[in-house]
């Protein structure tokens, strides 16, 4: 069962530059997050959906931007990168009915120099 | 705005001894509640939640929490911990709404000792 899938796990870019992130799942769920994860901080909400063709902010969604063309994935990209988006980022799903379990992807760990 | 406070950053305690790990919670309806724990290079999982009726839910791996609605609490507990229990815990609650979104606390890191 791959369950949540994050490519890729481990990147390191200059600041200024840009790059995606994928997550695709294989669970047929409906909602789909991007959440990063710092230090003392827990895990903040950068970006969410809903639904294939939805997206909607978080609590973080500066810099940021998303897109769910197709129902199984969920990209999170960064336009232009600066050392303030360090951070391991994980992206989670659920279905559409019920509340509680999110299933994690195992986290992309991100460094801007 | 709702708000999940973890009252501890770090809990160190030695194995088969009995541990707490506190959370505290904002709001002033109805919450979801949730514990999530971390292993060391992994995602999140599932440790429990309380949704509705008892107020104390119990888990996977021995932990149970009690969900108190007095004190805006949801203490995370076992009466014994091992060693594969260090990990970090994150209390979380869903805000009103079916949109599923988690507010997270600042984790807890809890060290078992040999």
């Amino acid at each position: 069962n791959a369950g949540v899938t994050q490519t890729p796990k481990f990147r390191v870019l200059k600041t200024g530059q840009s790059m995606t992130l994928l997550c695709a799942q294989d669970m047929n769920h409906e909602y789909m997050y991007w959440y990063r994860q710092d230090p003392g901080m827990g895990l903040r909400l950068i970006h969410y959906s809903v639904g294939e063709g939805t997206t909607a902010k978080g609590e973080v969604p500066d810099g940021y931007n998303v897109s769910r063309l197709k129902k199984q994935n969920f990209l999170l990209g960064l336009e232009s990168a600066a050392p303030s988006q360090t951070s391991v980022y994980f992206c989670a799903s659920r279905p559409d009915r019920g509340y509680g379990e999110l299933f994690f992807g195992e986290g992309s760990r991100l460094t801007v120099l | 705005a709702q708000s999940v406070t973890q009252l501890d950053s770090q809990v160190p305690v030695f194995e088969e001894a009995p541990v707490e790990l506190r959370c505290n919670y904002s709001s002033s309806v109805s919450v979801y509640l949730f514990w999530y724990v971390q292993y060391p290079n992994q995602g999140l999982q599932l440790l429990l939640k309380y949704l509705s009726g008892s107020t104390l839910v119990k888990g996977i791996n021995g932990f149970e929490a009690e969900f108190n609605k007095s004190q805006t609490s949801f203490h995370l507990r076992k009466p014994s911990v091992h060693i594969s229990d260090t990990a970090e815990y994150f209390c979380a609650v869903s805000p009103s709404g079916n949109t599923g979104k988690l507010i997270f606390g600042q984790g807890t890191t809890l060290q078992v000792k040999p």
